[in-house]
């Protein structure tokens, strides 16, 4: 079945501990994206690729930083420079920028303790 | 940057009543989204509208999009327990920007 797979599920991190999610898709799409959402909250963008080695930064990229070395792989990292990283971590990709839906991940429960 | 922003923020209703919702947005779109999500879950792509469209149905939802008024609504009919979730709109706008999120409106279906 073809999808989006995030992983770990929920993350506990210690403050100061930089901690990597890891999100992999098998739909041969070009873009991916991770958004953040807190409580209440909509999605906000942090980064997003449209091909491998390329990426932008979103909204609110502040202490994090993401890979694309491969089509299927696109981790996000949150780094102790991150002042508020508790929150709910969702990656989505799209077959291209252009096209419009975007399939998610069931996403992942960070919470720094 | 917030572009859609849903109305009512929560709303419960009884089973078999309609549900709608509403999204303003601000600047031109090239199409709006509608999405749903399970409480603890990823979102699940319901309806995509281009700009040139006024009404769309898929199963017991209609979307409506008046760009004059640069607002879209998602109406749910009969509604069952199962449709209980969060409901966002997301809008697509010109040039190389991605999709950019409401917060949603959460909907209580009551068997």
């Amino acid at each position: 079945d073809g999808g989006i797979t995030q992983s770990p599920k929920y993350l506990f991190r210690k403050e100061g501990q930089n901690v990597t999610l890891s999100c992999e898709q098998n739909l041969n799409h070009d873009a991916m994206y991770w958004y953040r959402q807190d409580p209440g909250q909509g999605l906000r963008l942090i980064y997003y690729s449209q091909i491998v080695n390329d990426f932008q930064k979103g909204d609110i990229a502040e202490g994090y930083s993401v890979s694309r070395e491969k089509k299927e792989s696109f981790p996000l990292t949150v780094t102790s420079a991150q002042k508020n990283p508790t929150a709910f971590y969702l990656c989505a990709s799209s077959i291209s920028r252009n096209t419009g839906e975007l399939f998610f991940g069931e996403g992942s429960r960070l919470t720094v303790l | 940057s917030q572009q859609g922003e849903e109305d009512p923020q929560a709303l419960s209703i009884q089973e078999g009543e309609n549900a709608t919702m509403n999204c303003s947005y601000k600047t031109s779109i090239n199409n709006l989204q509608w999405y749903r999500q399970n409480s603890g879950r990823g979102l699940v792509h319901l309806i995509l509208i281009r700009s040139n469209e006024r009404e769309k149905h898929s199963g017991r939802l209609r979307v409506t999009l008046d760009t004059s008024k640069k607002s879209s609504s998602l109406l749910i009919t009969a509604s069952r327990a199962a449709d209980t979730a969060s409901y966002f709109c997301a809008t697509d706008t010109s040039g190389n920007t991605p999709l950019v999120f409401g917060k949603g409106t959460r909907l209580s279906v009551i068997a």
